[in-house]
């Protein structure tokens, strides 16, 4: 498995404000994701962040929104911008390890409110 | 459209009973089967998987059951203990691409 650190745990922000959310890694892997969970739902992944290059964003994210970064293989942050109460969730970052990649472990999460 | 359909939403159970989550799906491209557990305040932590070479796996009290036929798959949890209690999601991935989630089952235990 993999350690995967999460910051902030939690975070209450105004609207129109922007938080970025971090998430370290123990170990390099390739391919690092992002997913919501808004209250009481799934998962909805939000975007693949590939190191050394641009994040790939689902249907219905856009980078404008949700600014990623990727600068080494164990380090990834995720930007909300421009809040709104709808934005309130929990975000997820999570790896895939295994010998095929096929194990998909997340960190801790942060529980975000916006008021 | 939902890839992984689950099923109930939530799920009480007497302590030491059996509880029973089930999920469906229809791409036959999928090929690893995972089910989550979540605790409030959490994230989600991979509880089991299987694949569908097999039929069953176990491990402890947590069996997957899979009917690659019907295309479903079931986590069985016996003994169902208090602090098992929590919000199980059943997934479907190939080959280490997307994972789709399903809708999640609130499992309660009673003590």
């Amino acid at each position: 498995s993999a350690v995967i650190s999460q910051k902030p745990s939690r975070d209450i922000c105004q609207r129109g404000t922007s938080l970025t959310i971090q998430c370290q890694v123990d170990s390099q892997v390739t391919m690092m994701f992002w997913y919501r969970q808004q209250p009481g739902q799934s998962l909805t992944l939000i975007a693949t962040a590939n190191q050394g290059s641009e994040a790939t964003y689902e249907s219905g994210f856009v980078i404008d929104k949700f600014p990623i970064s990727r600068p080494n293989l164990t380090f990834s942050t995720l930007t909300v911008s421009n809040m709104s109460p709808e934005d309130s969730s929990i975000y997820l970052c999570s790896v895939v390890l295994g010998p095929e990649n096929e194990k998909l472990f997340f960190g801790s999460g942060t529980q975000l409110s916006v008021l | 459209q939902q890839q992984v359909k689950q099923s109930p939403q939530s799920l009480i159970v007497q302590k030491g009973g059996i509880s029973i989550i089930n999920c469906a799906y229809e791409n036959t491209a999928f090929d690893y089967f995972p089910w989550y557990q979540q605790f409030p305040g959490k994230g989600p932590a991979l509880l089991i998987a299987i694949r569908p070479d097999v039929s069953e796996k176990k491990e402890g009290r947590f069996t997957i059951s899979f009917n690659k036929s019907a295309k479903q798959f079931s986590l069985h949890i016996m003994d169902s203990q208090p602090g098992d209690s929590a919000t199980y999601f059943c997934a479907a991935s190939s080959h280490g691409n997307q994972f789709y989630f399903g809708t999640g089952t609130s499992l309660t235990v009673i003590p």
